[in-house]
């Protein structure tokens, strides 16, 4: 079974401070993407990587996939209180279905 | 611009009765995948489908559950003789390839 651990599980910061959450796995992914869930609605997803290394900014949060393609990290500067939500990535493996990670909740304050 | 949708967005039922869960993809998409979410947890896998075929069913439970994504028509999750243990929010997703995935809003079942 693939197992993602994500951490931390909760953060709490203050508005404009920067944060990173991170999503580790020993399984190697062929692609791993990063979902954004707020109450009672289905994920968003955010972004999708797929080569080893690869760097992809979206705004003020930067995504990056490890070089042997099992963890990833997620950085977001200068949080806002729209930031706010339930942070979860999951890796896939060829045409399997996605594995999600253990989820970071994210809660920033005003 | 139709997403992924799924009905109905709550449902209430008692134990040992039945609960259908209809989820429509996207259009263009013939991959189906459903997922459970227990509070304060993430999403497990349940099973994966194309038109008339179930690809991956390994996380669903033996007994009970059951799924299909007929040629014509919506997905459905059927849940047999609902016990409180099932109540959780069961999302659909779908996709065209296996790299990004577009959920729906979710149902969410409560047994009483």
């Amino acid at each position: 079974t693939q197992l993602l651990e994500q951490s931390p599980q909760f953060l709490s910061i203050q508005e404009g401070e920067n944060l990173t959450v991170y999503c580790n796995s020993s399984s190697v992914f062929s692609s791993l993407q990063w979902y954004r869930q707020e109450p009672g609605e289905g994920p968003v997803l955010l972004v999708t990587v797929v080569t080893g290394g690869e760097v992809k900014k979206l705004k003020r949060l930067t995504f990056q996939f490890g070089d042997a393609r099992k963890d990833s990290s997620l950085h977001i500067t200068a949080a806002q209180p729209g930031d706010t939500g339930l942070y979860l990535c999951a890796g896939a493996r060829g045409n399997e279905k996605l594995t999600f990670g253990t989820g970071t909740r994210l809660t920033i304050i005003p | 611009n139709a997403g992924v949708m799924q009905n109905p967005r709550h449902l209430v039922r008692r134990r040992g009765q039945e609960a259908r869960l209809r989820c429509s993809p996207m259009k263009g998409h013939s991959h189906v995948y459903w997922y459970r979410q227990l509070p304060e947890e993430g999403l497990k896998f349940m099973v994966y489908l194309q038109k008339e075929n179930i690809i991956d069913e390994s996380g669903m439970p033996k007994e009970r559950f059951s799924a299909e994504f007929p040629k014509e028509g919506p997905s459905i999750l059927r849940i047999q003789q609902v016990v409180r243990g099932d109540s959780a929010a069961y999302f659909c997703a779908s996709s065209r390839d296996q790299y990004g995935y577009t959920f729906g809003s979710g149902t969410r079942l409560t047994v009483v």
